[in-house]
């Protein structure tokens, strides 16, 4: 499997953005990145995904290194709501996830007011 | 309109007992998924269902055996539960089974068994 690395948890401040990084150095040519988010008591969110170019959406901002060995989801202005586990994931059709979402432990965002 | 709705929302049962979730889709998609949820909070794919067949199983014990009675639903029957079944269960979908695709969770059923 390709497998990702976050850090377990960050803290922000609200109304300030926010970087979580994520490496994945074995990542496969058609492995897409896909981030995620666990609110409190809620099913997981969708939030962004990329395959090689950065990615802007009304949620967030997807940057994707040139090697694409390492990603960084970008919140640009954190509120209280989003307090959540973010989840960095590949999801490609070969090796050991054959092709499904696979979570890991992702990164725990806490926001202070 | 919810877009994937889960039922129940709460479950408690004794060990030994038999016990169904369904899940229901409104958004047209084709393929449909379940997670587990355990105590430390690790979500595990369980079963991939396309176009109401069984992409996947994630070495799941035979006792869960889910059903897809058409695309829009995907139902999860557990048989003889088990102390170590008590998890929340979601269900997703996705418009296929595309690696580019995004999943749509459901906001999960918490099992308990006693």
């Amino acid at each position: 499997d390709a497998k990702t690395t976050q850090p377990n948890s960050m803290e922000s401040n609200e109304e300030e953005p926010v970087h979580l990084p994520c490496n994945h150095s074995t990542i496969s040519g058609t492995d897409y990145i896909h981030w995620y988010r666990q609110l409190p008591s809620q099913g997981p969110e969708y939030v962004i995904h990329g395959l090689t170019s950065n990615v802007n959406n009304r949620m967030a901002s997807l940057a994707i290194a040139e090697d694409r060995k390492s990603s960084t989801l970008i919140l640009h202005r954190a509120t209280l709501r989003d307090a959540a586990v973010y989840y960095c994931i590949l999801r490609g059709n070969y090796g050991g996830s054959q092709g499904n979402l696979i979570f890991g432990k992702g990164t725990k965002l806490s926001v202070k007011p | 309109d919810t877009a994937v709705s889960q039922t129940p929302k709460y479950l408690v049962t004794q060990m030994g007992n038999d016990k169904s979730i369904k899940c229901e889709q409104n958004l047209g998609h084709d393929t449909m998924y379940w997670y587990k949820q355990d105590s430390k909070k690790f979500l595990k794919i369980m079963f991939s269902y396309n176009n109401k067949e069984l992409i996947i199983n994630e070495t799941v014990p035979n006792r869960f055996s889910p059903k897809s009675p058409d695309k829009a639903h995907l139902n999860l029957h557990i048989n003889s539960l088990e102390l170590g079944d008590s998890a929340v269960y979601f269900c997703a979908s996705s418009q296929n089974w595309g690696v580019g695709e995004k999943l749509f969770f459901g906001s999960g059923t918490q099992l308990s068994v006693l």
